[in-house]
């Protein structure tokens, strides 16, 4: 089975700081791992998803994400923060075809002026 | 461009009101998936499809029931609301048909639709 942590319920960045969000997973075969974005007053988008091709993973808005194995992570960074980038991001993960995706409690990201 | 329309974005009802979201998917996915938002809690599922006139429950089903006579249209039914279900309801959508592809695949969210049960 699979579980998803993501470490604090928010983040405040100054704008033009690095953007660090983290996430452990825990899963019990080659995970796919997702970092979905909810703007205010919106659904969720898929900002980007590992699916084993390259561990480093490039997302929309310039977001990037690292699968590390070893220490079963994969946190969302930005070199520089946007007042645009104020939203909730959700961290997902899935194993295989018997495996829902599992999403994340969800940390608010808050960028101040 | 790719859409999923749900029918309500803020809902008010009473204690014992039967409650029906409705959904709907432009993008001719197969897979549809309901599941409820609430602070700290992340999402939850309550409910998915993989195709026509099939459901599966998912985490959370108790309380609610599914309907997806359509393959465009999925949709969540309360029987008799209650104060416990007021929440944010979003519904999803997946390309490519069975549990492989519903549990790999992108998902693509409507806006959500607001309940508040008095």
């Amino acid at each position: 089975a699979q579980s998803v942590t993501q470490l604090g319920s928010h983040v405040s960045v100054s704008e033009g700081a690095l953007v660090l969000l983290r996430c452990n997973y825990s899963s019990s075969v080659p995970p796919y791992l997702f970092w979905y974005v909810q703007y205010p007053n919106q659904g969720l988008q898929l900002l980007l998803k590992y699916t084993s091709a390259a561990t480093l993973v490039k997302g929309i808005n310039g977001f990037e994400a690292e699968f590390k194995k070893s220490e079963t992570s994969f946190h969302l960074t930005k070199p520089s923060a946007h007042m645009s980038d104020a939203a909730e991001y959700f961290c997902a993960v899935s194993g295989n075809r018997d495996d829902k995706i599992i999403f994340g409690k969800g940390t608010r990201l808050h960028i101040l002026p | 461009d790719v859409k999923v329309t749900q029918s309500s974005r803020y809902l008010v009802k009473r204690t014992g009101e039967k409650v029906f979201l409705e959904c709907v998917q432009d993008m001719d996915h197969e897979n549809m998936f309901w599941y409820r938002q609430d602070p700290g809690l992340g999402l939850r599922l309550i409910y998915f499809s993989y195709d026509v006139k099939m459901k599966e429950k998912g985490d959370i089903p108790e309380g609610y029931s599914v309907s997806r006579e359509k393959k465009e249209r999925f949709s969540l039914i309360l029987e008799s609301a209650s104060t416990n279900q007021t929440s944010m309801y979003l519904c999803a959508s997946s390309l490519g048909q069975g549990p492989f592809f519903a549990n790999t695949g992108e998902l693509f969210f409507g806006e959500g639709s607001r309940l508040t049960v008095l």
